[in-house]
């Protein structure tokens, strides 16, 4: 059981690449979600998932895109990178919506956008 | 607008003392209220959550009391250990329909000095 896995861990990227960052997890979990963390902020949420074939915008969605085709895996989508999506990336998992049990979250992957 | 916060940017405190996190929030319609603890280069971990119908909850060494009164969340961790130095975020907990999200606030670091 390896919980919430993310790769890759590290990345940088010239401004309009893209790229995809993958998550997967294997605890069976319906809601998974993905939040970024900036230096002084909490973690705000990108995109969220109830269950494959479902996807919904958080607070920052613009620049990213998501899918759910399975229920272990949401890729992350950037369509064209820009400085300002330098973050630390997580991605979390959850038995229900909300995270009322709490919410696993990988280890997160480090972007910066040159 | 919607937010959650913390009072103390952060916190430092004698190994062995206890210490106190707070945090205060600005939407009453929270289902929950959870704590995460995040070390260095690592997600955030889950440490305790307590449903907004409840004052108070405890676990392992750790306590959160919910004042619904003044919006006020806090957690108490009982003779503190180096081991609990990190950064400490509260978050809302909101799910259900076109809601299911966590609402992180921005952290407080807790350093443990020996």
């Amino acid at each position: 059981n390896a919980g919430v896995t993310q790769t890759p861990k590290f990345q940088v990227l010239k401004t309009g690449q893209s790229m995809t960052l993958q998550c997967a997890q294997d605890m069976n979990h319906e809601y998974m979600s993905w939040y970024r963390q900036d230096p002084g902020m909490g973690l705000r949420l990108i995109h969220y998932s109830v269950g494959a074939g479902i996807t919904d915008q958080g607070e920052v969605p613009n620049g990213y895109n998501v899918s759910r085709s399975t229920t272990e895996d949401f890729p992350l989508r950037l369509l064209s990178a820009a400085p300002s999506q330098t973050s630390v990336y997580f991605c979390a998992s959850s038995f229900v919506p909300g995270g009322k049990n709490g919410y696993t979250f990988g280890s997160g992957t480090r972007l910066t956008v040159v | 607008g919607e937010s959650v916060g913390l009072h103390l940017p952060t916190l430092s405190v004698q190994e062995g003392d206890n210490s106190i996190i707070n945090c205060a929030y600005s939407n009453s319609a929270s289902d929950y209220f959870i704590w995460y603890k995040q070390e260095s280069g690592k997600g955030p971990q889950f440490i305790i959550d307590i449903r907004s119908n409840m004052d108070k909850r405890q676990g392992q060494r750790v306590t959160v009391l919910l004042n619904k009164t003044v919006k006020h969340l806090s957690l108490q961790i009982a003779a503190t250990q180096p081991g609990d130095s990190a950064v400490y975020f509260c978050a809302e907990a909101r799910y259900g329909g076109a809601t299911n999200k966590l609402i992180f606030g921005t952290g407080t670091l807790l350093a443990v000095q020996p």
